[in-house]
């Protein structure tokens, strides 16, 4: 399978521990984005890497949630102290081309998710 | 930033009618626009887009408007058939400004009755 691929695809955890998703994205695609996606709401934009360097983070993304990507292939999202207002699927995508100038098709390649539940 | 609400929630059509779920921005900034069709249990599959420079796009039965003016865009799909039954999400973004996160839409649950 050549897709975007997801570990672990469930985490269930304790209040107050650190948790770790890994995304392994398209091997050509130079562009990783993390969503997180909660039951009946569209995935909501967490951060987005292009190559290495990390490019944007949404307001979501409190201090307690760090992404890396560090050699530009797979990505990982750490989130530490976890809250129950955590619980969600952690959907990471990837994109061959950027958007900008008109090029490419924008389209992003979507996981099957990471579902956390924090007890 | 980026809001974009979308309608209705929930959509039950008969099989072969058509469907229609709408989607409203609020950044005049925006100029890509793409619609994500979302399986039970699947991931988010993208199913066609539009952007800003275009009025109308259409890809066999699914098609897609935007009116920059009114800042609203709409997805019909016709015929319908039992596997267009998913969950349907609009997006929106500006691209070109190296900011190219997708404000998604709270998602429309289309129900294809037979």
């Amino acid at each position: 399978d050549t897709g975007v691929s997801q570990d672990p695809r469930h985490k269930i955890t304790k209040r107050g521990q650190n948790v770790t998703f890994r995304c392994d994205p398209i091997s050509e695609h130079n562009r990783l984005y993390w969503y997180r996606q909660t039951l009946g709401q569209g995935p909501e934009f967490l951060t987005y890497f292009q190559n290495e360097a990390q490019l944007e983070k949404s307001r979501l993304l409190s201090d307690r949630f760090s992404a890396e990507r560090p050699k530009g292939s797979f990505s990982t999202l750490e989130i530490q102290r976890t809250e129950q207002g955590d619980s969600a699927m952690y959907l990471c995508a990837s994109s061959p081309n950027p958007l900008a100038g008109g090029s490419g098709t924008g389209e992003l390649f979507f996981g099957e998710g990471s579902r956390l539940t924090v007890l | 930033g980026e809001n974009v609400e979308q309608h209705p929630s929930t959509l039950s059509v008969q099989e072969g009618d058509s469907a229609v779920i709408k989607c409203t921005y609020s950044d005049s900034a925006s100029n890509y626009f793409p619609w994500y069709k979302q399986e039970l249990g699947k991931r988010p599959q993208l199913i066609i887009d539009i952007r800003s420079n275009v009025g109308e796009k259409k890809d066999q039965r699914i098609a897609v408007t935007l009116n920059k003016t009114a800042k609203h865009f709409s997805l019909h799909i016709t015929e319908t058939q039992p596997e267009d039954s998913a969950v349907y999400f609009c997006a929106a973004t500006y691209s070109g400004g190296g900011a190219d996160g997708l404000t998604f839409g709270k998602g429309t649950h289309l129900i294809i009755q037979p």
